[in-house]
């Protein structure tokens, strides 16, 4: 079966950078793009874009360029999402979803990671 | 801040039917197809309606979805306990740069 499994919770300074990993499992990690989501505390679904794990390729949100990065390890299935210069403003739950074959929707999600931003 | 709007709330009796509508814009519900998200409280999404109207394998058929025009529906039928949560529509944009979008979330209450 399609799994999606994260990394643990995190508690960052502010200024630092959080990395988030994403490894996938039932399925060929290299045939579907994966897609990163966060969610703030009492907030709606934000995208912050994808990667595909075959090329490298990635498609980032624009309030998130610059300062995001994606990137991909095919040896071990598994997808990361790097965040710099974090503000308070970031504290969040991140998710990574798979983008489904069909209709660009994201078919399978990650249990989700805190990120929580501390002095 | 969204491009897609989405009554706050909604509510029903079990048993009712319940509509949520998502509003968009021509470059993304007028050009591509949505797909709907269900939260649970305290979970992950989970992919409730794929291409306007497509049910994923599990999801019971009290769930449908529409779209005409700028705008797509979802609506729960014979309202029970267990779907309140928080439905979000999302879809594709053309107009930045090929990204997704998702709208800004209904809170659904089963009274």
């Amino acid at each position: 079966q399609v799994q999606l499994v994260q990394s643990g919770a995190e508690v960052k300074k502010p200024g630092t950078s959080v990395k988030v990993s994403c490894r996938a499992s039932g399925y060929t990690f290299t045939g579907y793009y994966i897609h990163w989501v966060r969610q703030a505390p009492g907030q709606g679904l934000e995208w912050m874009g994808w990667i595909s794990p075959n090329s490298g390729n990635t498609n980032y949100a624009q309030k998130f360029q610059g300062r995001v990065t994606m990137t991909r390890d095919t040896s071990i299935s598994t997808a990361y999402m790097e965040l710099n210069g974090l503000t308070f403003d970031d504290a969040a739950v991140v998710y990574c979803a798979r983008r489904g074959p069909v209709a660009g929707q994201l078919d399978y999600w990650g249990q989700g990671t805190l990120v929580t931003v501390s002095t | 801040q969204s491009v897609m709007t989405q009554p706050p709330s909604a509510s029903g009796t079990p048993g009712q039917r319940v509509t949520i509508s998502c509003s968009g814009s021509s470059s993304n519900i007028g050009s591509n197809t949505v797909n709907w998200y269900q939260q649970l409280p305290g979970t992950a999404p989970k992919l409730l309606m794929y291409s306007n109207n497509h049910r994923p394998s599990g999801v019971p058929d009290r769930f449908s979805g529409s779209k005409s025009g700028t705008s797509a529906s979802l609506a729960i039928s014979g309202l029970q306990s267990e779907d309140e949560a928080d439905y979000y529509c999302a879809v594709w944009d053309d107009s930045l740069n090929g990204l997704y979008v998702f709208g800004t979330g209904t809170k659904v209450t089963v009274l």
